[in-house]
């Protein structure tokens, strides 16, 4: 099977812009969670959508928004960067009640 | 809610010699605690889970415990090789396994060989 994939790979903005990213999961899985992963705070977990429902929340900011599709495909959006969101963004999928599978993540730089 | 906490944070053994890293968690309602391995620019990969439901759980060199009173569980290698150098995260979440993973700091394993 095909691991989890995810666009683009890096990313730089500017600040007030926003971003839109995407992961595809392994095929057959229906949760996908993200994550956050910065050298200061490390894994932070943000949001988890099970077939096209966000089932659990972390605790980011309104800004930080996310949704899955029919395909089970995710997608987050970040709005008004800030130079504190840059980062290394992951999405982990997996079958439900099972283990987490990340992709490479995407490299946000805000500037 | 949940606190994960992983010492030491850096670590350093000889190669062949074992290596243990510990965690603690702070809510009793955690029970799945997967072990993930990043090396460097890579992504991090499931090396090891286990839950609440058993004591410990075994994978070739690596072996993981848990005790659930005492609320901590480890990560045993042994046999180290240079390429078990990484950073090594725990997490732990409260059910649905991919669930709002709550992850420690990590912690940097150095094998010399």
């Amino acid at each position: 099977k095909a691991g989890v994939t995810q666009t683009p790979r890096y990313l730089i903005k500017t600040r007030g812009q926003q971003v839109t990213l995407s992961c595809s999961p392994i095929s057959g899985h229906r949760s996908v969670s993200w994550y956050q992963q910065t050298p200061g705070q490390g894994l932070q977990f943000l949001f988890e959508y099970f077939s096209e429902t966000q089932r659990n929340k972390g605790n980011f900011p309104g800004r930080f928004s996310g949704r899955q599709f029919s395909n089970s495909r995710s997608e987050m959006n970040v709005s008004t960067l800030e130079l504190g969101d840059s980062a290394l963004y992951l999405c982990a999928s997996s079958l439900d009640l099972g283990p987490g599978f990340f992709g490479p993540g995407t490299r946000l730089t805000v500037l | 809610g949940e606190n994960v906490e992983q010492h030491p944070s850096t670590l350093s053994v000889q190669e062949g010699d074992s290596a243990v890293i510990k965690c603690t968690y702070s809510d009793s309602a955690s029970n799945y605690f997967p072990w993930y391995k990043q090396e460097l620019g890579k992504r991090p990969q499931l090396i090891i889970d286990i839950r609440s439901n058993v004591g410990e759980k075994k994978d070739q060199r690596i072996a993981v415990t848990l005790n659930k009173t005492a609320k901590h569980f480890s990560l045993h290698i042994t046999e180290t090789q240079p390429e078990d150098s990484a950073v090594y995260f725990c997490a732990a979440s409260p059910g649905g396994a991919n669930s709002k993973l709550t992850f420690g700091k990590g912690i940097t394993l150095s094998v010399r060989p």
